[in-house]
């Protein structure tokens, strides 16, 4: 099975501030025959189900503000968000799809 | 618009069984796997597996064998995950999201949560 490693997993900041999350797959995502990375990265605040912000790695699903930002290769990704907003404020986890599904343990970010 | 709406809270017993619903509408049911996902208090999203709803062939990640059953009523579109000998550690919100094969989980249910209790 494919395991995703997440940091950090929480992450304390103020509004406006740009933050990096990191996540780490045990295999490349990278598949060879379309050359697109099997990652994706969602958003969940309480009491709400998981929303995708971001798939091939790198594409944001319609909707998503552009503040959000998917990066990465292979086994290293990262969600960049710019200049934080208070709605942003949840826990974000990757998943790769690659090979069935596996989330990351998540990130939690919350205001300083 | 796409919509996929689950059964409402569960409060069961240890030993019994439990069995969630997810309708979908706003799309052709057969088009797209429905896969479940757990997410414990506090915990994260972890992957139970998905039931191919064309031919009703289920799939389980390694550690959602055995007590998790995957069903269909396909001309109802609606999808059931049943959940035999329940313990304690199946409390949970349990989501349904639909997605093809190979591809991320763009719809989702609004998650079940199922309390096993004494």
């Amino acid at each position: 099975d494919i395991v995703m490693t997440q940091s950090p997993s929480s992450l304390a900041v103020s509004a406006g501030e740009t933050v990096t999350i990191n996540c780490k797959s045990s295999q490349s995502l990278l598949y060879s025959g379309n050359q697109k990375n099997y990652l994706a990265w969602y958003q969940q605040k309480p009491g709400q189900s998981p929303k995708l912000l971001i798939y091939w790695a790198s594409t944001r699903q319609s909707g998503v503000p552009d503040r959000f930002i998917g990066s990465g290769s292979g086994t290293d990704f990262t969600l960049t968000i710019s200049s934080v907003q208070a709605e942003d404020l949840a826990i974000y986890y990757c998943q790769q799809f690659f090979d069935t599904y596996t989330f990351g343990a998540g990130t939690k970010l919350e205001l300083k | 618009q796409i919509q996929l709406v689950q059964s409402g809270p569960e409060l069961k017993k240890p030993g019994e069984s439990v069995r969630i619903s997810c309708k979908a509408s706003g799309y052709i049911f057969t088009d797209y796997a429905m896969n479940w996902v757990k997410q414990a208090p506090g915990d994260g999203l972890k992957w139970m597996g998905w039931i191919n709803t064309q031919t009703g062939k289920p799939r389980h990640a390694d550690d959602f064998e055995q007590r998790f059953v995957f069903s269909l009523e396909t001309s109802a579109s609606t999808a059931y995950m049943q959940i035999n000998n329940l313990n304690i550690e199946d409390t949970a919100a349990y989501f349904c999201t639909r997605a093809k094969f190979g591809y991320w989980f763009a719809y989702w249910g609004q998650g079940t949560l199922v309390t096993v209790s004494s």
